[in-house]
Formats: C-alpha cells, sequence, structure tokens
C-alpha cells in the first residue's frame, strides 16, 4: 500500500515569511495529492490539490509542486499569517479502485508575530 | 446542518467497557470515512463505505472494532472492551461522488478518552 512521509512535523516562521512543507510518497501508481490544514479543535480542510498531469499549481498564497519522478510533492505558503497557523496533512491516492486517502504525519505550523 | 456531524464531542470511558461513535455525513454524500488521529499523530485509515458496496475495513485494528452505515446515511463506530491506547480523536468525512478524487468533508471528530 501508499506510505506517505512528511517533513518537517513541527515548522515555525515569522509573519511575512515563506513556509515550506515536503512530502515523499512509495506507490507510482499515485496521482492524487491533496492538501489539508486543520484548525484547533476542528476537522481537517481541503486546502489545494495537485494531479499528476501537471507539475505546479497556485492558489493566491498557496501553490503545491509536484515531481513524480523523484514521488515528492511540496506545499509553499507566501507571506504567512497569523491565521495559517494550524497543522497541515498531505496525501496520496491512486485514482481508479483504490478507496483509501493516505496521510502523512502532519507538520504543525506556528506562525509568530 | 450543512456539514458532517459526529457525537459525541467528547466520551470519557472506563477500560474494558463498550463505545458507539456516530457520524451524519452530509446529505447525499454515498462515500463515508472514519480515521483515527492519536495525540500527536497522523490520520490513521480505519475503514470506508461506498454506497452498497461492501466496506473496505483493511484499517480496522483489531476485532474489537467495527462499523455500520444504515440506510446509507447515519454511520456508527463501535469499540468493545476499550483500551487505553483506544484513546484518539475520531474523525468522520464524507464524500460526494464515488471517484475517490473527491473532497473529503470532515466532521470535528469525538475525542475518546479511556481511563
Amino acid at each position: 500500500g501508499e506510505n506517505v512521509e512528511q517533513h518537517p512535523s513541527t515548522l515555525s516562521v515569522q509573519e511575512g515569511d515563506s513556509a515550506v512543507i515536503k512530502c515523499t510518497y512509495s506507490d507510482s501508481a499515485s496521482n492524487y495529492f491533496p492538501w489539508y490544514k486543520q484548525e484547533l479543535g476542528k476537522g481537517p480542510q481541503l486546502i489545494i490539490d495537485i494531479r499528476s498531469n501537471v507539475g505546479e499549481k497556485k492558489d493566491q498564497r498557496i501553490a503545491v509542486t509536484l515531481n513524480k519522478t523523484a514521488k515528492h510533492f511540496s506545499l509553499h505558503i507566501t507571506e504567512t499569517q497569523p491565521e495559517d497557523s494550524a497543522v497541515y496533512f498531505c496525501a496520496a491516492i491512486p485514482t481508479g479502485t483504490a478507496s483509501k486517502l493516505t496521510f502523512g504525519t502532519g507538520t504543525r505550523l506556528q506562525v509568530t508575530l | 446542518g450543512a456539514g458532517v456531524s459526529q457525537s459525541p464531542s467528547n466520551k470519557v470511558t472506563e477500560k474494558g467497557k463498550d463505545v458507539e461513535l456516530r457520524c451524519d455525513p452530509i446529505s447525499g454524500h454515498t462515500a463515508l470515512y472514519w480515521y483515527r488521529q492519536s495525540l500527536g499523530q497522523g490520520l490513521e485509515f480505519l475503514i470506508y463505505f461506498q454506497g452498497n458496496s461492501a466496506p473496505d475495513k483493511s484499517g480496522l485494528p483489531s476485532d474489537r472494532f467495527s462499523a455500520e452505515r444504515t440506510g446509507g446515511s447515519v454511520s456508527t463506530l463501535t469499540i468493545q472492551r476499550t483500551q487505553q491506547e483506544d484513546s484518539a480523536v475520531y474523525l468522520c468525512a464524507s464524500r460526494t461522488e464515488a471517484v475517490n478524487t473527491g473532497e473529503l468533508f470532515f466532521g470535528e471528530g469525538s475525542r475518546l478518552t479511556v481511563l
């Protein structure tokens, strides 16, 4: 089955700086890679996703990059703000018959003033 | 409500007791997942329901864990003879379409503490 590793486990940045979270996956059949944000006391919420037919996707201050050859993908947050403080999870899944989304272990991002 | 609803939000129980956790998915969502989140850990897949198909139970950690989904809507996760290592937040999520790349909508979770 799929195995997703995520680094770092914790990340502290100053407001306005950029944050990068990296993930690797094991199953070369995986071709859908979402990122979820979990605020304290809440369930995770999808913030951006990327499919294997593109190498990069951007949505305002958030971008994801994908390197299928190396089997890694990254989340980039620019101009961080205090409300970006949360736990971020990457995930991977092959489309088709696979049923479960495999998540990474999470990155706790703290944006300090 | 418009979102995924889980109850109870908090449950404290004694070791050896049985617990039931309930999930009300978003109306019309055919896919329903249970995940477990232990303190400081990631999201561990437990079980997946899709329509009338047989559930994917491959993530259930032991035979003390079981889940049902009645009428294609509400789901109940049952943990029998709870152990301290069962303490975690149990998250339910639903998804609208059968294709497995759709967005998962999570509830706020049920925090289980086994004393």
